[in-house]
């Protein structure tokens, strides 16, 4: 059964400093996996997905297959990135579509 | 666009009772996905419909039970309350033919209390 795994439910930063919220998967296929984002008051939303290894809003995340791992990593952490995280990883058993696996979150509180 | 909608947004019930849940996908989105958010963990899936069929299935019993309308608008009906279904239920809707696979787009959920 898969499963995802973030360890830290809090994570505090200055600003300016950098953030990296950690996630570990557990699954026997080839992961998709995902990183969700909740703003205060807003309704939670895509941030990126691995496999279009792109950096949204400053933040990359890279899919190490040997560790089982999906961290999120930003250089310079900002006050506006304050928010809760999750990781997700997606089983679409072949289908076009599928479920996502969601972790437990990780409130990110950045100081100013 | 509205995006996603769910209705009701709050809701109370006593044990036993019964509950629909209702949403509306964003435009042009034919998926429609429902997840269980309990108090200080990630959401957990429920079900899933396309095509006016439930098409994947998360660990939840029988009392949980589910409608996709030809609108693509979708129902969740849970039976027999617990106390543990009090959450916050999310409905996510997606698009199977051109979406991106996970790409869920959610709604502000339904809080669901059970005395």
């Amino acid at each position: 059964a898969q499963r995802v795994t973030q360890p830290e439910k809090l994570l505090s930063v200055f600003k300016g400093a950098p953030v990296e919220l950690k996630c570990n998967y557990s699954y026997s296929g080839s992961p998709e996996l995902f990183w969700y984002v909740q703003y205060s008051r807003q309704r939670l939303q895509l941030l990126l997905r691995h496999i279009s290894r792109e950096s949204i809003k400053g933040f990359t995340a890279d899919l190490n297959k040997g560790e089982t791992s999906f961290h999120l990593k930003k250089p310079f952490a900002q006050e506006e990135d304050s928010a809760m995280y999750y990781c997700a990883l997606l089983n679409a058993g072949g289908t076009s579509y599928g479920k996502l696996t969601f972790g437990q979150g990780t409130i990110l509180t950045v100081h100013p | 666009d509205a995006g996603v909608t769910q209705s009701p947004t709050h809701l109370i019930k006593t044990r036993g009772q019964q509950v629909t849940l209702r949403c509306s996908p964003k435009s042009g989105h034919d998926t429609v996905s429902w997840y269980q958010q309990a108090l200080g963990q990630g959401p957990q899936f429920i079900f899933q419909y396309y095509e006016e069929e439930e098409r994947q299935r998360g660990n939840f019993p029988d009392r949980f039970s589910g409608h996709q309308f030809p609108n693509y608008s979708s129902e969740l009906n849970v039976n027999a309350l617990l106390l543990g279904d009090s959450a916050l239920y999310l409905c996510a809707s997606s698009l199977v033919a051109g979406g991106l696979p996970g790409e869920l787009f959610f709604g502000e959920g339904s809080r669901l209390t059970v005395l």
